[in-house]
């Protein structure tokens, strides 16, 4: 059963346009909810976390936006560049529990920037 | 900066051998991760440590097993390697108190022929 579902699986955006990945989760326990990114031939690497105690997080491009009653979470990548091509993970867990093997990453999507 | 290497980057081996992945970091983490990734399927937890010798299960521990004796170092064990263990496998550490901040290796890329 995947804790935490993502889509879409592959996204193919223009430069300059806006990228957006989605994810949803079930467990309302989850309180930490990350998004890694990871470029081809390397391990992710942590892009940008948010809480469920607020609806929006930005860091430079790249925004999450959360939903808590509709337990969704979105990424959103503002003027998309060649370079932000990569593999998004988005992931959730709980930080009260806060052990290694209930933390959940979404499927992936990979995302091509076109320039 | 935290460094988590892994100790070959491509490997393949014959079906019923027995494989080790090892990994090492630098930043005195108390967890240690082995994770596989495959197409579609996202990031499956193999194996955790949060302390020296000791383990626990993730998802998909059926066909491995792991070795931590020195806190720095994360050992993945293919008993008897099998098709269907050809995957990515990527190794993370993190803080104890901190699982949710995981640093990852670049990957071992096994192929099981």
């Amino acid at each position: 059963q995947q804790q935490v579902k993502q889509s879409p699986q592959s996204l193919i955006v223009q430069k300059g346009g806006i990228s957006i990945i989605n994810c949803a989760y079930e467990n309302t326990a989850f309180d930490y909810f990350p998004w890694y990114q990871q470029f081809p031939g390397k391990g992710p690497a942590l892009l940008i976390a948010i809480r469920p105690d607020v609806s929006e997080k930005k860091e430079g491009r790249f925004t999450i936006s959360f939903n808590k009653s509709a337990k969704q979470f979105s990424l959103h990548i503002m003027d998309s560049q060649p370079g932000d091509s990569a593999t998004y993970f988005c992931a959730a867990t709980s930080t009260i529990t806060n052990t290694g093997n209930q933390f959940y990453f979404g499927t992936g999507t990979s995302l091509t920037v076109i320039p | 900066d935290v460094k988590v290497t892994q100790s070959s980057r491509y490997l393949v081996k014959r079906t019923g051998e027995k494989v080790f992945l090892e990994c090492v970091q630098d930043m005195d983490h108390e967890n240690m991760f082995w994770y596989r990734q495959d197409p579609g399927l996202g990031l499956r937890l193999i194996y955790f440590s949060y302390d020296v010798k000791m383990k626990e299960k993730g998802d998909i521990p059926e066909g491995y097993s792991v070795s931590r004796e020195k806190k720095e170092r994360f050992s993945l064990i293919l008993e008897s390697a099998s098709t269907n263990q050809t995957s990515m496998y990527l190794c993370a550490s993190s803080f104890g108190g901190r699982t949710y901040e995981q640093y990852f290796g670049p990957g071992t890329r096994l192929t099981v022929t």
